[in-house]
């Protein structure tokens, strides 16, 4: 069970869009629409923001959208705001009861 | 939401154990699940495992099987982590996390994290 593979560090100017890829395998990512992404600031809890591929949590800015396409998932941010600079991570269901997380991006503004 | 309260930090030996717990409050437990995720210093999170209550059943990370163990209190809505022959690569933030519904495959609400530092 691998983690799954994330660019280290994106970054962009405000208002800028930005696209972080997750890829897995087809044990992982490629076999299940169960991918979701956390938001992760220093000293906070993490953050839910996207699930189930490209669902939004309620209160959660329609900026935040995901997709996925065979093995490789992605979360993209429009409109980049500073408040959006943060650790994220995508997850994926593995099967087995199991999850498996992304290596994480950080995300400068 | 779910919020999640987990215990303080602990500083414990190479070789020794650690016990963390996570208590939650306002919502409905029934068909849920907990679950604990850790980060490493300069790493990203990691999946430890997780438990069903109602069930009672758990499911662990393939390379912490054997030294990981997930359980709950009686009302179900505290969870413990038990990890055993801790070593200095244990030295992590370890984080609770909540599924509301066992169909739901995402981490719903989190605790803040306990700090557990493994030194001699």
């Amino acid at each position: 069970q691998s983690a799954l593979t994330q660019p280290r560090s994106v970054s962009g100017s405000p208002g800028q869009s930005v696209t972080i890829s997750c890829t897995g395998s087809s044990s992982d990512v490629g076999s299940y629409r169960y991918v979701s992404w956390y938001q992760h600031h220093p000293d906070k809890a993490p953050k839910l923001i996207v699930y189930d591929v490209s669902k939004r949590p309620s209160g959660v800015p329609d900026r935040f959208s995901g997709s996925k396409s065979g093995n490789t998932a992605s979360l993209t941010i429009s409109g980049l705001q500073s408040e959006d600079e943060a650790d994220y991570y995508c997850c994926s269901f593995a099967g087995s009861y199991t999850y498996v997380f992304g290596t994480g991006t950080k995300v400068t503004v | 939401q779910v919020h999640l309260v987990q215990s303080g930090a602990e500083m414990q030996k190479p070789g020794s154990s650690v016990k963390v717990s996570c208590q939650a409050s306002g919502g409905t437990f029934h068909n849920f699940a907990f679950h604990w995720v850790r980060q490493a210093p300069a790493h990203g999170l990691e999946w430890l495992g997780g438990i069903i209550p109602l069930f009672g059943t758990t499911t662990y990370a393939p390379r912490l099987q054997g030294r990981v163990t997930i359980t709950t209190d009686k009302s179900s809505t505290t969870a413990y982590l038990e990890l055993n022959s801790l070593t200095v690569e244990d030295t992590a933030f370890y984080y609770c996390a909540y599924r509301a519904r066992i169909t739901r495959y995402y981490f719903e609400s989190w605790g803040l994290g306990t700090l557990v530092t493994v030194s001699s």
